[in-house]
């Protein structure tokens, strides 16, 4: 099976400039999430969507948006480019599994998306 | 959502047991604890999950005390390539759905 995909891997922007970023999950996962990454605040959840319905957000400003396709392809969507926006962006899918049929909430995660705001 | 606390780093060298301790006080009921490993510019990697007890796979232990209020992921005969930073997950996985809240991790390093 692939793994998930992001693309583009890097990417070169300037502030006040916006970007869409991609993700292809696993096939058969339908619950897609977005991370970003940096060294000052680590790992943090942006969005997770689920059946084209965004279910979980995180602690981000409105310029940061998402939306999921009836595929389980997902974009994330960053308006005003800012360069504290630079960072690794991350995407993860899950399956679905009920009791018994593996860990709870495995994700798993893409390559990454490189974003950098000059 | 329970707070965790490891240790920063940790220094081991190849072939050799490496232990990584997480605190995790106030966990809850419903809570799971999982461990991920992420190597520099890759999204982490899903290592091990527990409720309770002892839980092994082909790659680590996870060790859980009765009270579950800390949790020990047990790597054995660590290589060079175990260097990365590991992270421990305290969380209802079955509630809220897939939301991960990652700490700051351990950065283990493995030498000759």
């Amino acid at each position: 099976k692939a793994g998930v995909t992001q693309t583009p891997r890097y990417l070169i922007k300037t502030r006040g400039q916006q970007v869409t970023l991609s993700c292809s999950p696993i096939s058969g996962h339908r619950s897609v999430s977005w991370y970003q990454q940096t060294p000052g605040q680590g790992l943090q959840f942006l969005f997770e969507y689920f059946s084209e319905t965004q279910r979980n957000k995180g602690n981000f400003p409105g310029r940061f948006s998402g939306r999921q396709f009836s595929n389980s392809r997902s974009e994330m969507n960053v308006s005003t480019l800012e360069l504290g926006d630079s960072a690794l962006y991350l995407c993860a899918s899950s399956p679905r599994r009920l009791a018994g049929e593996g860990p709870y909430n495995e994700q798993f995660f893409g390559p990454g998306t490189r974003l950098t705001v000059l | 959502l329970a707070k965790t606390t490891q240790p920063i780093s940790m220094d081991s060298y190849e072939g050799q047991e490496v232990n990584i301790t997480c605190s995790h006080n106030n966990i809850a009921t419903n809570d799971y604890i999982t461990w991920y490993q992420q190597f520099p510019s890759q999204g982490p990697r899903f290592i091990i999950q527990g409720y309770k007890t002892k839980v092994t796979n082909e790659v680590a232990s996870l060790f859980i005390p009765a009270d579950r209020k800390s949790s020990t992921l047990s790597l054995p005969r660590v290589s060079l390539s175990d260097t990365a930073v590991y992270y421990c997950l305290v969380g209802d996985p079955l509630g809220g759905g897939n939301k991960l809240t990652f700490g700051t991790g351990t950065q283990l390093k493995v030498e000759l």
